[in-house]
């Protein structure tokens, strides 16, 4: 069964960092991509960006880009999204979420994580 | 790139149909054949419900359907039930590795 496993929710103060953690079982981790989404409170869905845990090829979208930094460690099978200065600003859901791969490349989340709640708060 | 455009809401009674609307432009919806759909319960992640444009995972029920014409993309709930009740979210390619949702459907079944 796939399944993604993401660390538990986290109360931070706002100029401290952060890595939030996204486990892959089930499959073959390196061979998909695994994307982040952002849903601030009683808001949509946003893309943050992209990794393949096979190369570490990273795409941001231009939103995001600079202001967070997508990892993966293929030995752990576990992507990592992380701040190294959070704002309040930064109080989100967070999703990672398994992409398929199409003719282009990955193109729909066919499995996500269950979201880790991130509250930054003076 | 800008959210794609969705109605902010659309309701139904049970048994009816309803369409929810995905407008993007020719370098995201328009440009690939790759737009997806979610649904996302209060409190839940979102579920892949249709992806590139029309076809449907294992699982999901045949009365979601999804289409596309030029820049807007479609997702068409036949034989509403109450369960339907949601937020839905389209979500397409946009071209060198990126990637844009819309900007969400809340559907009510009446």
């Amino acid at each position: 069964e796939v399944q993604l496993v993401q660390s538990g929710a986290e109360v931070k103060k706002p100029g401290e960092s952060l890595k939030i953690s996204c486990k892959g079982s089930g499959y073959s981790f390196t061979n998909y991509w695994i994307g982040w989404v952002r849903q601030m409170p009683g808001e949509g869905l946003e893309w943050m960006g992209i990794i393949y845990p096979g190369d570490s090829d990273t795409t941001y979208s231009p939103s995001f880009q600079g202001q967070v930094t997508i990892s993966a460690d293929k030995s752990f099978s576990t992507a990592y999204l992380q701040w190294s200065s959070l704002k309040a600003s930064d109080t989100a859901m967070y999703y990672c979420a398994r992409h398929q791969t199409g003719a282009v490349g990955p193109t729909r989340a066919d499995y996500w994580g269950q979201g880790t709640l991130v509250t930054v708060s003076s | 790139q800008s959210a794609l455009t969705q109605p902010r809401s659309v309701s139904g009674s049970p048994g009816q149909s309803v369409s929810i609307s995905c407008t993007g432009t020719s370098s995201d919806v328009g440009g690939y054949n790759y737009v997806s759909w979610y649904q996302q319960h209060p409190g839940k992640a979102p579920k892949l419900m249709i992806y590139d444009v029309s076809k449907r995972p294992s699982g999901v029920p045949d009365r979601f359907s999804g289409s596309k014409s030029g820049n807007t993309a479609s997702l068409t709930i036949s034989g509403l039930q109450a369960e339907d009740e949601a937020d839905y979210y389209c979500y397409s390619y946009a071209g060198s590795y990126n990637y844009v949702f819309g900007t969400g459907t809340k559907v009510t079944v009446l």
